[in-house]
């Protein structure tokens, strides 16, 4: 079964500082990977993805995340953070071999410091 | 191209009672999922479809929810009777067949009093 581990329930940043929140996910395979964004009473926005290929791969809003197969894990950064990126990130793990289930992590709440 | 519709965005139900959330996804997509959000958690998926077919159901209380896929395309969650752990967000969300990637409706926020 797949499993996502997000070990960090909250981060505080300051505005313009750097920010990387950390997923570890448990699968037998290669999965696809993704990190999605959640703002207060809003649906789940993707930020990035990914399937294969390039391991550093490049999101919106000036995300990019790494996949590092070797530590299992999937971490988000961003360079400098803006004040509109405090909201709840979840790291999420899928596989076409298990139907396309998508498993979730717990989430990391980002506040942003002015 | 329109995204994930859901109805209603807040529902207040008293325990025991029954209800009912719609979802309508993006058009083409073969793979519909419905996930329940516990404040302070990660999404838990509930059910996911295939077409009109279920690919997995194993995390839905099958004693008091249901749901159905129509024709391949809508879908109705139903809680029968309802109890104050359902309290949730309960989010749609749909994805082209074999891709992966889920584009998510804005949610039902469900308060069960």
């Amino acid at each position: 079964a797949q499993s996502v581990t997000q070990p960090d329930i909250h981060i505080t940043v300051s505005e313009g500082a750097s920010l990387e929140l950390r997923c570890n996910y448990s699968y037998g395979a290669t999965p696809y990977l993704f990190w999605y964004v959640q703002s207060p009473g809003q649906g789940l926005q993707l930020l990035l993805k990914y399937f294969s290929g390039d391991t550093l791969v490049q999101g919106i809003k000036g995300f990019e995340a790494e996949f590092k197969r070797s530590q299992s894990s999937f971490n988000l950064r961003k360079p400098s953070v803006h004040w509109s990126d405090a909201a709840e990130y979840f790291c999420a793990v899928g596989a076409e071999a298990a139907g396309n289930k998508l498993t979730f992590g717990g989430g990391t709440r980002v506040l942003v410091k002015p | 191209e329109a995204g994930v519709a859901q109805s209603p965005r807040y529902k207040i139900i008293e325990k025991r009672q029954s209800v009912a959330f719609w979802c309508n996804p993006i058009s083409g997509h073969a793979t519909l999922y419905w996930y329940q959000q516990i404040l302070g958690q990660g999404p838990k998926l509930l059910i996911q479809f295939q077409n009109n077919g279920v690919v997995d159901d194993s995390q839905l209380p099958k004693d008091r929810f249901s749901a159905e896929r129509l024709k391949g395309v809508d879908s109705t969650l139903k809680i029968q009777p309802a109890k104050l752990e359902d309290s949730a967000v309960y989010l749609c969300a749909s994805s082209l067949v074999r891709a992966g990637e889920a584009f998510f409706g804005q949610g039902t926020r469900l308060t069960v009093v």
